[in-house]
């Protein structure tokens, strides 16, 4: 499977500001992934990144609040503008790999005050 | 909108006994359906999946089974074990993207020494 770094891996914000998070994979891939993880909770995907192209949000994310960005195959970072403190959560980059298995990466745990 | 319905949300056995998480979905398309592990403070790792053209699959001490008719599937872990204590997320494609999930809730399994 692929190797998927995030940074940073934790970070606690103040209410109003925004944080960029970096997601980097050792090979190239066509589509990465991202997803939200409120505390407790299940896993949410946000939007779906592909190489070249806008980013497609799911239902109840919107670009202005998590801008994305993808300029090549193994990278891409996703932005949370504006925080208030229910952005509070783990964001997880994702990958498929090879065999079109979803795989993810060490998240980045959010904190806003 | 799809839906992944999970059952129980708290599973609690002795060690060596079987444990059995049952999932439902809604959507029709779905032709893909991975399970994830996810200890404390780590990222949910991918233990078993199972596509909409295989009944059951067997890996060890896991299994799935997978209804496509009831849209009903299970993982059944046999001959439990403290470390397999950890919470457990079902999910399944949404339409024929291996990426696109939708989670279940997820159980909390407590193995008992």
């Amino acid at each position: 499977s692929a190797v998927i770094s995030q940074k940073p891996s934790r970070d606690i914000c103040q209410r109003g500001t925004s944080l960029t998070i970096q997601c980097q994979v050792d090979s190239q891939v066509t589509m990465m992934f991202w997803y939200r993880q409120q505390p407790g909770q299940s896993l949410t995907l946000i939007a779906t990144a592909n190489q070249g192209s806008e980013a497609t949000y799911e239902s109840g994310f919107v670009i202005d609040k998590f801008p994305i960005s993808r300029p090549n195959l193994t990278f891409s970072t996703l932005t949370v503008s504006n925080m208030s403190p229910e952005d509070s959560s783990i964001y997880l980059c994702s990958v498929t790999g090879g065999n079109e298995k979803l795989f993810f990466g060490s998240g980045t745990q959010l904190s806003v005050l | 909108g799809e839906n992944v319905e999970q059952h129980p949300s708290t599973l609690s056995v002795q060690e060596g006994d079987s444990a059995v998480i049952k999932c439902t979905y809604s959507d029709s398309a779905s032709n893909y359906f991975p399970w994830y592990k996810q200890e404390l403070g780590k990222r949910p790792q991918l233990i078993i999946d199972i596509r909409s053209n295989v009944g059951e699959k067997k890996d060890q001490r896991i299994a799935v089974t997978l209804n496509k008719t009831a849209k009903h599937f299970s993982l059944h872990i046999t001959e439990t074990q403290p470390e397999d204590s950890a919470v457990y997320f079902c999910a399944a494609s949404i339409g024929g993207s291996q990426g696109n999930l939708i989670f279940g809730k997820g159980t909390k399994l407590s193995v008992k020494p």
